[in-house]
């Protein structure tokens, strides 16, 4: 399909472990948003990537959240020694990026439980 | 803060009525306002793009309204349908040349009953 697609879909992990998310864009799209949403929230900006350009990390919660972008096209969310908190359904989005206004793709999300 | 509100409560109609969405914010001024439907177990799926210039957008049995005066956008669902059933979410962005980052709304539950 062309959609943005995420994987795992659902990932159990144990408080303490690490997690890597992946995150595969639209073809051509220069823009990369990750989100995290907890049950009843709204969407919680956690990090974007634009093209070549140093990403905005100004939403990642802490410093157990980092997140790459290969090549401009897949990325993957990486969670250290995740707690209990950190569960939640993370979604990724990518768009054309040439406009501020440009729709965003969203995936179908990664759901992670930290027991 | 920016803050954006949007109804807490579930929004129940009866089909073939017309439901009305709220998106209320403060402490922002957006260039642009998106509404995006969101159903259970999937991301958020675009609809609708407006402006501050411009009052009313339309597509097919969609409208939204932007008041920067009252810093509000209606989204109306025109002849809802059971399959209009979703949650809604807003998100506010600012003029080109700042940051490319929205803020969305907790979104709003809108249920049609058959």
């Amino acid at each position: 399909g062309a959609g943005v697609s995420q994987s795992p879909s659902n990932k159990v992990t144990e408080k303490g472990k690490d997690v890597e998310l992946r995150c595969d864009p639209i073809s051509g799209h220069t823009a990369l948003y990750w989100y995290r949403q907890s049950l009843g929230q709204g969407l919680e900006f956690l990090i974007y990537f634009q093209g070549n350009s140093a990403p905005d990390k100004s939403g990642l919660p802490s410093d157990r959240f980092s997140a790459e972008r290969t090549g401009g096209s897949v990325s993957t969310l990486t969670i250290q020694r995740t707690q209990q908190e950190d569960s939640a359904v993370y979604l990724c989005a990518s768009s054309l990026g040439q406009r501020v206004y440009n729709e965003q793709f969203f995936g179908p999300g990664t759901r992670l439980t930290v027991l | 803060s920016q803050k954006i509100e949007q109804n807490s409560e579930a929004l129940n109609i009866q089909e073939g009525k017309t439901a009305t969405l709220t998106c209320n914010y403060t402490n922002y001024s957006p260039a642009y306002l998106q509404w995006y439907r969101q159903d259970p177990g999937r991301g958020p799926v675009f609809l609708l793009l407006i402006r501050e210039n411009e009052k009313e957008k339309r597509k097919e049995r969609l409208k939204v309204t932007f008041d920067t005066t009252l810093k509000q956008s209606l989204f109306h669902i025109t002849a809802s349908q059971p399959a209009d059933s979703a949650t809604y979410l807003c998100a506010l962005l600012p003029a080109s040349g700042g940051s490319y980052i929205p803020t969305f709304g907790r979104g709003t539950s809108l249920i049609v009953h058959p």
